[in-house]
């Protein structure tokens, strides 16, 4: 069956703007996290979403991260104002079983 | 904390050696512990994982774990490497998140894998 999509695989980014970063969980999965991996910070959490419930946000940066759910499915992960710093691969992860999270192939954010 | 140790940042193995991959824990309460790997330029493919039962895991494409309490490890290994398992490997640990009812994983650093010819 299909796996977690994410769009775009790659994108390159000038300081200062805007980026939205796209994840389709698996049909079905009720929890949805994204994730950042970078070379200084390894992997860390960002944000949760699950089902309809307020998400756990404990994992953002800074206040130039937001992402949202819309309909139980599809999340978008804003950076507003980029900076070199946010540089990275995100990566999303959907779950339906309390315990197994099940990941998509990231987005490459470069940002010069 | 929940934490997660991976002390080797790389192992080398020949091919059709043994091989493990070596973490070690740090939890309050019973451990949820998994192993992710990680292929170049790919997102994490789940490999297995522990709750509770029996302390050998066994997940996939031949590899297993074992979970030891009384050394707070949770080492993965395979009886015989192959190439193709050259990879990037994570250990994880089940963070509970208090809202949603959800669980967070907090990853190692990664251990990167070489099988050679």
């Amino acid at each position: 069956g299909a796996g977690v999509s994410q769009s775009p695989s790659n994108k390159v980014t000038e300081k200062g703007k805007d980026v939205e970063l796209r994840c389709d969980p698996i049909s079905g999965h009720t929890a949805l996290y994204w994730y950042r991996q970078s070379l200084g910070q390894g992997l860390e959490f960002l944000i949760y979403f699950q089902g309809n419930s307020a998400p756990d946000k404990s994992g953002l940066p800074s206040d130039r991260f937001s992402a949202e759910r819309t309909g139980g499915s599809v999340s978008t992960l804003t950076i507003q104002r980029t900076q070199q710093e946010d540089s990275a691969v995100y990566l999303c992860a959907s779950s339906f079983r309390r315990f197994e999270q099940f990941f998509g192939p990231g987005t490459r954010l470069t940002v010069l | 904390a929940q934490s997660v140790a991976q002390p080797e940042d790389q192992v080398n193995v020949a091919e059709g050696n043994p091989l493990t991959v070596k973490c070690t824990y740090s939890v309050s309460g019973n451990p949820y512990l998994f192993w992710y790997v990680q292929y170049p330029n790919r997102g994490l493919q789940f490999l297995l994982k522990y709750i509770t039962g029996d302390n050998l895991v066994k997940g996939s494409y031949g590899f297993e774990a074992e979970f030891n309490k009384s050394q707070t490890s949770f080492h993965l290994k395979k009886p015989s490497a192959l190439v193709s398992d050259s990879a990037l490997y994570f250990c994880a640990v089940r963070v509970p998140i208090l809202t949603g009812g959800g669980n967070k994983l907090t990853f190692g650093t990664g251990t990167q894998l070489k099988v050679e010819l």
